[in-house]
């Protein structure tokens, strides 16, 4: 599969404690993103990079998340002292960061629960 | 601050029919893309839309854009059940390679047997 890979799938924590995702875009994708979805909702826009560089951060990502892309392949994303208003969808999507068409493709998805 | 409105939000057809689902957009837009997304699961890219006047088609989905108006329409013709769905447009405003996306509240589309 060549598409965007997202791990894990699902993640259950307990309030305060810390989690990390990871996303894997399509190889030859320059641009990462990552969004956050709650039930009934759009996707919303957290951050994204070009190659290592994080080039813009939503005022959504608080000072508790951090997202890092070290050498312009995967990206993660971690959230520290977990909140209940945490638990959503986080989507990680990749482009080639052409211009006309480029598309974002997006993964599967991390389901976080905070409990 | 760019505000992206749909409707309806919800949409329940019988399979046959014909309909369309709006969007809005509240400022000059570089590219409009319409997504889908299955319950539970993620985003499948359908269309991105550039121009003024451009139209797309793909199946029983036709996607157009009206940057004058601010509107891009997502009209379903002869509706299947395997469309049933959530329906979301999202803009980009930035020029270049696509930056952030702006997501609308999206359309839950139910074709009815």
């Amino acid at each position: 599969d060549t598409g965007v890979s997202q791990n894990p799938r699902h993640k259950i924590t307990k309030r305060g404690q810390n989690v990390t995702f990871r996303c894997d875009p399509i190889s030859e994708h320059n641009r990462l993103y990552w969004y956050r979805q709650t039930l009934g909702q759009g996707p919303e826009f957290l951050t994204y990079f070009q190659n290592e560089a994080q080039l813009e951060k939503s005022r959504l990502l608080s000072d508790r998340f951090s997202a890092e892309r070290p050498k312009g392949s995967f990206s993660t994303l971690e959230i520290q002292r977990t909140e209940q208003g945490d638990s959503a969808m986080y989507l990680c999507a990749s482009s080639l960061g052409s211009g006309g068409e480029d598309t974002q493709y997006f993964g599967p998805g991390t389901r976080l629960t905070v409990l | 601050e760019l505000k992206v409105e749909q409707n309806p939000l919800f949409l329940s057809m019988q399979e046959g029919k014909n309909y369309t689902i709006y969007c809005n957009y509240s400022t000059t837009s570089d590219r409009l893309y319409w997504y889908r997304q299955d319950p539970g699961k993620s985003l499948e890219s359908l269309f991105v839309l550039l121009s003024n006047g451009a139209v797309k088609q793909e199946g029983r989905l036709m996607a157009s854009l009206d940057t004058k108006a601010r509107l891009s329409t997502l009209h379903i013709t002869a509706a299947v059940h395997d469309l049933s769905a959530t329906y979301f447009c999202a803009v980009d405003i930035t020029g270049g390679a696509t930056n952030k996306l702006i997501f609308g509240t999206g359309t839950l589309l139910a074709v009815q047997p």
